[in-house]
């Protein structure tokens, strides 16, 4: 089972309006979470990286939340344009080592339309 | 933008060829990765160094072999290909410092295999 759950797996919504994405994780001892924007084609760009003491991280029009009691991070975007079409990935990094093993979901595929 | 590069970012080939994907980054980054990202699924890694000479299979097994003679170049080689190695691998680096380090992904390649 994978340590990393994100929901849903896939959405679509109209351009100018929000949206939350989910991810469920287990990992454990952890480290740090981060959410990662991959357009088609090309890879993994980080928008944000939130460690166990940070509740609220933004990146512009993008928000992310982290609850590490209950293992649940979401990330909001407010707005949205046609250019966030992309999927989006939440990487979780354990602190079992001194450089961290990465945890990778499977994405969330965002489509914007006009 | 980050400064790493991958090479071809198409390659369709036939089966039992010998293939290299090449993986160069400007950064000065220590620490590079071989992630391998099928449709709709999780990125597994699976090679990584932590700088030259040095070099470390991931969690997914693969057939593949990789070098690290220059910090800056990490090419990944199939002796030979097999329609089972069909799939995007992308390159990523960071620095070894700390786990909140972000990757840097590079534009991936994309592998087909007749």
């Amino acid at each position: 089972k994978n340590q990393v759950e994100q929901s849903p797996q896939s959405l679509i919504i109209l351009e100018g309006k929000n949206c939350t994405l989910q991810c469920n994780y287990t990992v454990s001892p952890f480290s740090n979470l981060r959410w990662y924007k991959q357009d088609t084609g090309r890879g993994p760009v980080s928008l944000t990286i939130m460690t166990f003491s940070e509740n609220t991280k933004s990146n512009g029009r993008y928000t992310a939340t982290l609850d590490a009691d209950t293992k649940q991070s979401s990330l909001h975007i407010t707005a949205s344009q046609l250019s966030d079409s992309a999927s989006y990935i939440c990487v979780v990094i354990d602190r079992g080592s001194t450089l961290g093993r990465l945890y990778f979901g499977r994405g969330t595929q965002l489509t914007v339309w006009p | 933008e980050a400064d790493i590069y991958q090479t071809p970012r198409y390659l369709v080939i036939g089966t039992g060829k010998k293939i290299t994907l090449e993986c160069s980054q400007t950064m000065g980054h220590d620490k590079m990765y071989w992630y391998q990202q099928d449709p709709g699924m999780e990125l597994h890694l699976i090679h990584y160094s932590y700088g030259v000479n040095s070099t470390e299979k991931g969690d997914l097994s693969s057939e593949s072999t990789v070098s690290r003679i220059r910090t800056e170049h990490f090419p990944l080689t199939l002796e030979s290909a097999r329609p089972s190695h069909t799939s995007q691998y992308l390159c990523a680096s960071s620095e070894v410092v700390r786990s909140t380090d972000t990757q840097y992904f590079g534009p991936g390649t994309r592998l087909t295999v007749l």
